[in-house]
This record gives C-alpha cells, structure tokens and sequence, in this order.
C-alpha cells in the first residue's frame, strides 16, 4: 500500500545536538511539506518542497534545514540553533497539481509523525 | 491572506449527541476547504473537503460540513457521536501559495 513513513517514531535530543527525521513516501507525490504540532497551536508550516532540488521556508524555518535530493525523501534536520525544539513533527505530501485532476490533488496525505524530545 | 479561525478550542459532548465544531475562514480568493482529524500520536487523516459545488460536503465516519459563504464558515457536523470520535479536528483552508494553513484545532471529547 502506498503512504508516507515518517521515522523514526520516538527521538529524543540532547542540547546542541543535530538531529535528523525521516520522510519517505511511495505515492509518487510531487509536493511535500513538514509541520511542527504543539499544543493548542495547530500545525505551522516549517518547510515545503514542491519539486526535486527546490525547496521553500514556512512560517518557522529559523533552526531547521531540509533537502531533496530525491522524489520520494524530504528529510528535515533540527539544528542545535532551534532553541525549542521538543514538539510532534508532521510530514506530508500531494500529488502534482495540474489539468482536469487538480482540484482533486488539493488534499494533503500525511505520515503517522516524530515526537522529538530533548534531554 | 487566507486564514482560519477554529472558535471552540475543547468540545465536551455525551456520546449519542449531535455535535458542531465552527471553523470561520478569510480569504480573498476562490476557497478550497478542510477537516482534518487526528487521533492521538497519529497524523492527520482528511475528513472532507470542499472545492466547489455543493455547499453541503459529506466525508467518512458520518461528519458532513455545511460551506457558508455569506458568514464565511465551514462548520462541521456529526448528527449523533460515538466514543470513538474522540480526537482532535482541525479546519483547514488552501491558500494561494501551494500550502494548506490549519486553524489550531479543537480537541472533541465524548462523555459516555
């Protein structure tokens, strides 16, 4: 079945440590995206990738860094600049939006999430 | 800029009741809209959508939301809960810009 893997499920960090989260998906998906979840906060847009070897600041880039060097990878990497980093890390992704399918392809697939805690 | 404002931040409701969760959203261009639920420690799942068409949208699990263009609302309802909708709802709108902007969520809790 095809989907988004997020790895791994549980990271713990220490101070001034970089660490690096894993998103991978098979649904051939063109567009992915990484959210940073905190309570009573909803969901704010870290970075966003919209073909290979390209890619966007969100909202609250400031400490984080990605890449993608391939279609089906978009790792996120925290750096020891992110002050703040104990939070839920959401990837997700859509497919290319483009002729009579793209109202369809508007919605988001999301992967099952990274909480990253430091220690 | 497109934005979306969920009014209710925790919804407590006996189980077998019916249930509204208001999301009110601003935007200047042509709207598309969302609910998204997430049970606990899991990502997002899409409830529905709206892209154009019929204002009443109906998804999975029983929800359906009504589009309200003249009060600019996106309400979503379930006409009678079950202890297993017990999780957190966020609305959604998309905004000009390729991105998805999330309202910050109500937490729905079902009393037995």
């Amino acid at each position: 079945d095809g989907g988004i893997t997020q790895s791994p499920k549980y990271l713990f960090r220490k101070e001034g440590q970089n660490v690096t989260l894993s998103c991978e998906q098979n649904l051939n998906h063109d567009a992915m995206y990484w959210y940073r979840q905190d309570p009573g906060q909803g969901l704010r847009l870290i970075y966003y990738s919209q073909i290979v070897n390209d890619f966007q600041k969100g909202d609250i880039a400031e400490g984080y860094s990605v890449s993608r060097e391939k279609k089906e990878s978009f790792p996120l990497t925290v750096t020891s600049a992110q002050k703040n980093p104990t939070a839920f890390y959401l990837c997700a992704s859509r497919p290319r939006l483009w002729g009579l399918q793209q109202k369809k392809n508007y919605g988001y697939t999301f992967g099952s999430g990274t909480r990253l805690t430091v220690v | 800029a497109q934005s979306v404002t969920q009014l209710d931040s925790q919804v407590p409701v006996f189980e077998e009741a019916p249930v509204e969760l208001r999301c009110n959203y601003s935007s200047s261009v042509s709207v598309y809209l969302f609910w998204y639920v997430q049970y606990p420690n899991q990502g997002l799942q899409l409830l529905l959508k709206y892209l154009s068409g019929s204002t009443l949208v109906k998804g999975i699990n029983g929800f359906e939301a009504e589009f309200n263009k003249s009060q600019t609302s996106f309400h979503l309802r379930k006409p009678s809960v079950h202890i297993s909708d017990t999780a957190e709802y966020f609305c959604a709108v998309y905004s000009s810009a390729s991105k998805i902007i999330f309202g910050s969520g109500t937490r729905l809790s079902i009393r037995p």
